[in-house]
């Protein structure tokens, strides 16, 4: 059972834009700031989004990241079959000490 | 150009040791705190272990307290994890990755490609 919620899954047409949830609590997302991590199949996972918002250079400006009291939200523009993979929210959580992560979404080009 | 890359795993019967290790280069390497994240098979992510830049704080996962213990060689840019009183629940993918602070938040922002781990007997 992950700290951070997720939903296992989301699904769009190509072109479309889905959304990924994540829910914490107040020693979690409310106190930090949330990073994104996109895992493509068979890879390692990779740096999206970091500081609830801001994109490492190379990320297309089709992913966002907000965030407001213990939730935060990934988005996904003009989805591409590339974009096909997990995606895990991230932060720290100061009662556990140690940083906690999302179960992971799944995303489907339909 | 960052590389982390990770060695060491295995398949080693429940109750051994393993030595994992992660070669860093492309950066100063005794700047950043490091952490090991590990994956269990279609699973998700687990925080396991992180060091300070220079070695003097260290961290734990309360699964893994006890028989984990993380350490660096600043002078080899690398990474060591080593595994004692392995468990079934312990086989995972382990990456290690660099820990960025900018002044706002903490966040992995770079990976290793990974190394298996798996307890058997």
């Amino acid at each position: 059972q992950s700290v951070l919620t997720q939903p296992p899954s989301v699904s769009a047409a190509p072109g479309q834009k889905v959304t990924i949830s994540c829910s914490g609590s107040s020693s979690s997302i409310g106190s930090n700031y949330v990073s994104w991590y996109q895992q493509l199949p068979g890879t390692a996972p990779k740096l999206l989004i970091y500081d609830n918002n801001k994109r490492p250079s190379g990320i297309p400006d089709r992913f966002s990241g907000s965030k407001s009291g213990t939730s935060a939200t990934l988005g996904i523009t003009g989805l591409q079959t590339g974009d096909e993979a997990d995606y895990y929210c991230g932060t720290w959580d100061y009662s556990l000490s140690a940083e906690v992560f999302g179960g992971g979404t799944k995303v489907t080009v339909l | 150009e960052v590389q982390l890359v990770e060695s060491g795993g295995g398949l080693v019967q429940p109750g051994g040791s393993l030595r994992l290790s992660c070669a860093a280069s492309g950066f100063t390497f005794s700047s950043y705190a490091m952490h090991w994240v590990r994956q269990a098979p279609g699973k998700g992510l687990e925080y396991v272990s992180a060091i300070s830049n220079n070695g003097g704080s260290t961290y734990y996962a309360d699964s893994v307290k006890g028989r984990f213990t993380i350490s660096r060689d600043n002078s080899k840019n690398t990474l060591y994890l080593q595994m004692g009183s392995l468990r079934t629940e312990d086989m995972a993918v382990y990456y290690c990755a660099r820990r960025r602070r900018d002044g706002s938040g903490n966040y992995y922002d770079y990976w290793g490609q990974g190394t298996l781990v798996t307890v058997s007997s």
